[in-house]
């Protein structure tokens, strides 16, 4: 079976930083781009991040670049996002996305889902 | 900026009916198009991609179509579990970029 769980959401003050977490598991994780993706309460989805399956290469929504950081650890079959510089407007809930098929670079669509992480920012 | 804009935002319909969801892209997308379900609660779930492809596991009612600029995802005799928040999705060549259109909710009359 396929998963992936992400973890590491929280309440947090604006300016204030979180490292999320998404482990997965059942595939070779390696061989997959991942991306993150966040929906706001009652919205709908806005893509984030997403990286190669070795790691050389990312891409970030404009809003996001340089507060965000998306990395991996394919020994330990894991994807990382460190958000800092909260703001309010970044308050979701963020999914990890495995990207459908193997590739060198990163899919064009998004074939497995985690169960999301809430990440609130409010003073 | 590609806009992926989706109608109705609302669609409501009985069990048994048939669905047709739109999506259509500010530029043409060739056939790049996927979309996906989404329960209250749940991850969103890939039904359909490169227009017309059904993902693995998809029931046969569920059918993509379209081309270019226009794209409809058509549920031929809905069934309880197909009421649910609808997104298409396209990425941009390069850079990649990926964008959601905002969602039709199909809702039981």
């Amino acid at each position: 079976e396929f998963l992936l769980v992400e973890s590491g959401g929280d309440l947090v003050r604006p300016g204030g930083s979180l490292r999320l977490s998404c482990t997965t598991s059942g595939f070779m994780f390696k061989k997959y781009a991942m991306s993150w993706v966040r929906q706001a309460p009652g919205k709908g989805l806005e893509w984030v991040s997403a990286m190669s399956g070795t790691g050389d290469t990312t891409y970030y929504e404009d809003s996001v670049k340089g507060r965000f950081t998306v990395s991996r650890d394919n020994s330990r079959d894991t994807l990382f996002l460190h958000v800092s510089s909260l703001r309010a407007d970044d308050t979701a809930i963020y999914y990890c996305a495995r990207h459908l098929g193997t590739t060198t670079t990163v899919g064009w669509y998004f074939d497995l889902w985690g169960r999301g992480t809430l990440v609130t920012v409010s003073s | 900026e590609i806009v992926l804009t989706q109608s109705p935002v609302t669609l409501s319909l009985s069990p048994g009916e048939r669905a047709t969801l739109s999506c259509r892209a500010s530029q043409s997308i060739s056939t790049y198009l996927a979309w996906y379900q989404q329960k209250p609660g749940q991850a969103p779930r890939l039904l359909i991609y490169d227009a017309s492809t059904r993902a693995t596991g998809v029931p046969a009612r569920f059918t993509g179509s379209g081309s270019v600029r226009d794209f409809t995802l058509t549920i031929t005799s809905l069934e309880p579990e197909d009421f649910a928040v609808y997104y298409c999705q396209h990425r941009k060549n390069w850079p990649p970029r990926f964008v959601f259109g905002q969602g039709t909710k199909l809702e039981i009359k």
